[in-house]
């Protein structure tokens, strides 16, 4: 079944400065990536996805790369703020309306 | 902005009873799941749920665990005889049909503790 390797599990960052987190998954024929934002004992709350016909999606501070033939994908967060400070999970999905495999989580702290 | 909603936020129970978690997810949505997360550790996928049937579940998602839609709002998972290792945070999810259906919206979570 899938697999999805994240990294780094923690990361930390002054305030402005920009945050990277990378997942690599195993099947391929996963198509659908969506990258969640989880703020401590609240639900993970959807804030970018990513479909494997395109190679980037873009929204105001957050962008999200794939790279289908090497089945990795990114979340790039810029300008980072305080209230940025979370745990990101990436997750993949081989069909719609189907489970979702998620990463293990990285833990975002943005220093003021 | 419509929301998944669960209850009870927390649990408590002791080991070998049974528990009801309950959901309602967003009204127009067709396709439910149940996930867990232990404390300090990643989403896992329980089970998917679709037109009254399960559609997929994982391994956890054993005799022990059931799932229903007893009416048009409502989406439960029951645990017949918990143990100690079934505490975690029990997350419901929902997602819609047709464009943007891969999008799974998450409830606020129920915390089930088991002694």
């Amino acid at each position: 079944g899938e697999n999805v390797e994240q990294h780094p599990s923690t990361l930390s960052v002054q305030e402005g400065d920009s945050a990277v987190i990378k997942c690599t998954y195993s099947d391929s024929a996963s198509n659908y990536f969506p990258w969640y934002k989880q703020e401590l004992g609240k639900r993970p709350q959807l804030i970018i996805d990513i479909r494997s016909n395109v190679g980037e999606k873009k929204d105001q501070r957050i962008a999200v790369t794939l790279n289908k033939t090497a089945k990795h994908f990114s979340l790039h967060i810029t300008e980072t703020q305080p209230e940025d400070s979370a745990v990101y999970f990436c997750a993949a999905s081989n069909r719609g309306f189907q489970k979702l495999v998620f990463g293990t989580g990285t833990r975002l702290l943005v220093s003021p | 902005e419509p929301e998944v909603t669960q209850t009870p936020s927390h649990q408590v129970t002791q080991m070998g009873q049974e528990v009801i978690l309950r959901c309602v997810p967003i009204s127009n949505h067709l396709y439910f799941y149940w996930y867990r997360q232990i404390l300090g550790q990643k989403v896992e996928f329980l089970v998917s749920f679709y037109n009254n049937e399960i559609s997929e579940k994982s391994e956890i998602f054993d005799d022990q665990f059931s799932v229903e839609r007893p009416d048009g709002s409502n989406f439960t998972l029951k645990i017949r005889s918990t143990k100690l290792e079934d505490s975690a945070m029990y997350f419901c999810a929902s997602s819609g049909a047709g464009a943007g259906a891969n999008e799974q919206f998450f409830g606020p979570g129920t915390r089930l503790t088991v002694l």
